[in-house]
């Protein structure tokens, strides 16, 4: 398995707080990626990492931001926390068209 | 527009027979695709690609079929194992050099003892 781990696994928020979400790799892939998931919608891609540094947005990236300081770590920020950003949220990693996720997170924002 | 399809939420099938999950595509340029497997409180897990030079690849239990004249492509397990209920999402990569993958929504398959 891929040396990927997200932190925290579970996350209990409220509506209108700042909210950072953390995965780490051990694998030194370029690639990393966020995505959500929630029923009916399946995975979709929140923003993206081409390496240090170097990000871009997803297909639902309007209230997150993200930042890549080492290779090894991809943040994800929720800078004011609404009830519609309760999901699970997972990380993966890549160096081709594999890729590898994280355990995920989840978040509930009362 | 939904760029992949998995028009079965659900599917259940008897321990030992075969199941065939599906997934449509609207797009001729793509180029690769996969299927995962996700446990309910877990990541979603690489299980097995396909590139579209090739119509099918098996590895042990599972064969993708792809169908790029219907861009269709399949998931076959067999025989089904109850433990492979789970989640499975099709994806599709587009090209370029970031490696995005487009997710379908994903099937539920239960398998029944």
């Amino acid at each position: 398995d891929a040396g990927i781990t997200q932190s925290p696994r579970h996350k209990v928020t409220e509506t209108g707080t700042p909210v950072t979400l953390r995965c780490h790799q051990t694998e030194n892939h370029r690639y990393m990626y966020w995505y959500r998931q929630d029923p009916g919608h399946g995975l979709r891609l929140i923003h993206y990492s081409y390496g240090v540094k170097d990000t871009d947005k997803g297909e639902v990236s309007d209230g997150y931001s993200v930042s890549r300081s080492k290779t090894e770590d991809f943040l994800l920020t929720l800078e004011s926390a609404t009830s519609s950003q309760t999901s699970v949220y997972f990380c993966a990693i890549s160096e081709q068209r594999e890729q590898f996720f994280g355990p995920g997170t989840r978040l509930t924002v009362l | 527009d939904q760029q992949v399809k998995q028009n079965s939420p659900s599917l259940s099938v008897q321990e030992g027979r075969i199941s065939i999950l599906n997934c449509d595509y609207t797009n001729s340029m793509f180029d690769y695709f996969l299927w995962y497997k996700k446990y309910p409180a877990e990541g979603p897990t690489f299980l097995i690609s396909i590139s579209s030079i090739k119509d099918k690849n098996e590895d042990g239990r599972f064969t993708v079929f792809l169908n790029k004249s219907a861009k269709h492509l399949s998931l076959h397990i067999v025989p089904s194992q109850p433990g492979d209920s789970a989640v499975y999402f099709c994806a599709v990569y587009s090209g370029g050099s970031n490696y995005k993958l487009t997710f379908g929504k994903g099937t539920l398959l239960t398998v029944n003892p």
